[in-house]
């Protein structure tokens, strides 16, 4: 089945504990991304990559990391996590950059920064 | 800067009705909108893609339009059931960066 797959789907951390959040698809897409959801705030892109070893930040990159050194995965780091990083974290990849088919989003990370 | 607007933030209608979702997006050089759906605390359903191109995609009891001049879309529901309920998230495609900017969504209630 062709999908977008996050993990852990829930994580409770405490702050400064250096965290990644998984994602993997098998869709052979060259585009990934991340998202971060927040209430009153809607989807705000994290960072992007448009294929292995090019990224690029995105609305709200601060106190993230990401890496892309093989086309299927694209992990979120958090080197110091912070309360105002508790969101909802959603990955996503299209091929050549969604202008043909959209994107496939995966399930989603729900993550609590104490 | 794009910017997605969905205006209500939420519906409440009474099962059977035909509904209509509003999107709005201020740059009309797009390359496609998409629709999605999103239930509580879950992830993202692609419900429909619109190309840049086109003016309208169905799928069953949903019938989204398009008119990029104006810069806006609608997501027709017919027949709406309770299992409708959720949030309904317009994005629109732009930039040669390939981004999506999402509108904050339109949650809907079906009462039965």
């Amino acid at each position: 089945e062709a999908q977008v797959t996050q993990n852990p789907r829930y994580l409770i951390t405490v702050t400064g504990k250096k965290l990644t959040v998984t994602c993997s698809q098998n869709m052979n897409h060259e585009y990934m991304s991340w998202y971060r959801q927040d209430p009153g705030l809607g989807l705000r892109q994290i960072y992007y990559s448009m294929n292995v070893e090019v990224t690029d930040k995105g609305d709200v990159p601060e106190g993230y990391k990401v890496s892309r050194k093989e086309k299927r995965n694209f992990p979120l780091i958090l080197e110091s996590p912070s309360p105002n990083q508790t969101s909802l974290y959603f990955c996503a990849s299209s091929l050549e950059g969604a202008r043909g088919r959209g994107y496939t989003f995966g399930s989603g990370t729900r993550l609590t920064v104490v | 800067k794009q910017e997605v607007t969905q205006i209500p933030a939420a519906l409440s209608v009474p099962e059977g009705e035909n509904l209509v979702l509003n999107c709005s997006f201020t740059d009309s050089a797009i390359y496609n909108l998409q629709w999605f759906r999103q239930d509580p605390g879950k992830g993202l359903t692609s419900l429909l893609l619109i190309q840049s191109s086109q003016r309208e995609q169905t799928s069953g009891r949903l019938n989204a339009s398009l008119d990029k001049s104006s810069g806006r879309s609608t997501l027709y529901i017919a027949a709406s059931q309770p299992g409708d309920s959720a949030t309904y998230l317009c994005a629109v495609l732009t930039g040669a960066n390939s981004k999506l900017t999402f509108g904050k969504g339109i949650t809907l209630s079906v009462r039965p």
